[in-house]
């Protein structure tokens, strides 16, 4: 069946831009994750959702971050007046229940 | 707080030697566990997980890992490795209750020699 995607596969964005990121969960799954991935790193959480609810936002790295999920299926994490060091892979997961989680190919995010 | 550590940040291994990729957790309960591969450019495949029972799991590709609770420990091995192991590894421990993102580790970067 379908895995995770995600889009756009790669953005480039000047510093002060807004950026939008999309994530289309596997169909059925409850649980989604979003995941920061800087250079020569492991991912870092960022937030979690259990259907349309945002039970987890302790990872957001500043105000500047925001995810939705309005209808319990697609995400979308937005970033405000990006800076560098916002430069990273963003990576989405879900889950059925959240125990395991499967995950997208992820978005390269540069800023210059 | 949990966290993961995984000492080796490259280990080079030739083609049909044996592998072991090491992976020390901290957490206060029962963790749930789990290693990923990434390839360059991709996400993260799941290579196997721990969450209960038998200690030695089997997981895709050859691979299995062994949970020691004493040594909070739960290291990657497989027998024989093949060139297109070459990748980034991670391991990463939960909570399990449904609601907690991974804490992962700073990965390994497993490098094949012919």
């Amino acid at each position: 069946g379908a895995g995770v995607s995600q889009s756009p596969r790669y953005k480039v964005a000047k510093r002060g831009q807004d950026v939008a990121l999309r994530c289309d969960p596997i169909s059925g799954h409850v649980s989604l994750f979003w995941y920061q991935q800087a250079l020569g790193q492991g991912p870092e959480f960022l937030t979690y959702f259990q259907n349309e609810a945002q039970l987890d936002k302790s990872g957001l790295p500043s105000d500047r971050f925001f995810a939705e999920r309005p209808e319990g299926s697609v995400s979308t994490l937005k970033i405000q007046r990006t800076q560098q060091e916002d430069s990273a892979v963003y990576l989405c997961a879900s889950s059925p229940k959240g125990e395991t989680q499967y995950f997208g190919p992820g978005t390269r995010l540069l800023v210059l | 707080a949990q966290s993961v550590t995984q000492p080796d940040i490259h280990i080079t291994v030739s083609e049909g030697a044996s592998l072991e990729l090491r992976c020390n957790y901290s957490y206060g309960a029962t963790p749930y566990l789990f290693w990923y591969v990434q390839s360059p450019g991709q996400g993260l495949q799941l290579l196997l997980k721990y969450f209960s029972g038998d200690t030695l799991v089997q997981g895709i590709k050859g691979f299995e890992a062994e949970f020691k609770r004493s040594q909070s420990s739960f290291n990657l091995r497989k027998p024989s490795v093949h060139w297109s192991d070459a990748a980034e590894y991670f391991c990463a421990v939960s909570g399990g209750g449904g609601a907690d993102g991974l804490t992962f580790g700073k990965g390994t970067h497993l490098i094949i020699q012919p």
